[in-house]
């Protein structure tokens, strides 16, 4: 399976924390891009990263991205109770036709 | 700017039956990609379209199931005698350009349950 996977699956913390999820893939790839679904929504695109970038911000997101161990990183920082969703990273797999998802991370943020 | 329609957002067919699922979308886009994700499971890639072609139907079961993009109209995703592993919440999305790299927008999904 070509399937990423993230870790953890599931990660509860309280209002105000960092919440840092993590990404592998096993492909090469053009992009890595994240994101957010809420529960029983669609998905929110958060942030793309570029396979000769190595981090990016985007408000309270940061992403980082290793392509030498095939693996990216997203950071929330100051998390809030609205950020309680599942958030999946998901690779092109060198290809341009298609998103590869991981499995995702359940993100709970206790107020 | 509307986003990408998808319809019904809940769809119940019995064993057996047929299901449609609809795509409209945004507008500007002419490409059209559907994912299929099971429960407590991340999305999976089944087709992706191209006004009137079928560019990469890769991820779509060999069987019952069939995508179709007309020139004028949303695009199909066409499910014949659904079985109860079916029973999925399948996305659609649409970029201006191919691929991923130009940027994708989801839709909301539909929610298929075969009983």
């Amino acid at each position: 399976s070509q399937q990423g996977e993230e870790d953890p699956q599931a990660l509860s913390i309280q209002e105000g924390e960092n919440a840092t999820m993590n990404c592998s893939y096993k492909t090469s790839i053009n992009n890595l891009q994240w994101y957010r679904q809420n529960s029983g929504r669609g998905l929110v695109h958060l942030i793309l990263i570029r396979s000769n970038e190595r981090e990016k911000h985007s408000g309270r997101l940061r992403v980082t991205l290793d392509t030498s161990k095939k693996s990216s990183s997203l950071l929330i920082t100051a998390s809030r109770a609205a950020d309680t969703a599942s958030y999946f990273c998901a690779t092109d797999g060198g290809a341009t036709n298609k998103l590869i998802f991981g499995t995702g991370t359940l993100l709970a943020v206790q107020p | 700017n509307a986003g990408v329609m998808q319809n019904p957002r809940h769809l119940v067919r019995r064993r057996g039956q047929e299901a449609r699922l609809r795509c409209s979308p945004m507008k500007g886009h002419s490409h059209v990609y559907w994912y299929r994700q099971l429960p407590e499971e991340g999305l999976k890639f089944m087709v992706y379209l191209q006004k009137e072609n079928i560019i990469d139907e890769s991820g779509m079961p060999k069987e019952r199931f069939s995508a179709e993009f007309p020139k004028e109209g949303p695009s199909i995703l066409r499910i014949q005698q659904v079985v109860r592993g079916d029973s999925a919440a399948y996305f659609c999305a649409s970029s201006p350009g191919g691929g991923p790299a130009h940027g994708y927008t989801f839709g909301s999904g539909t929610r298929l349950t075969v009983v």
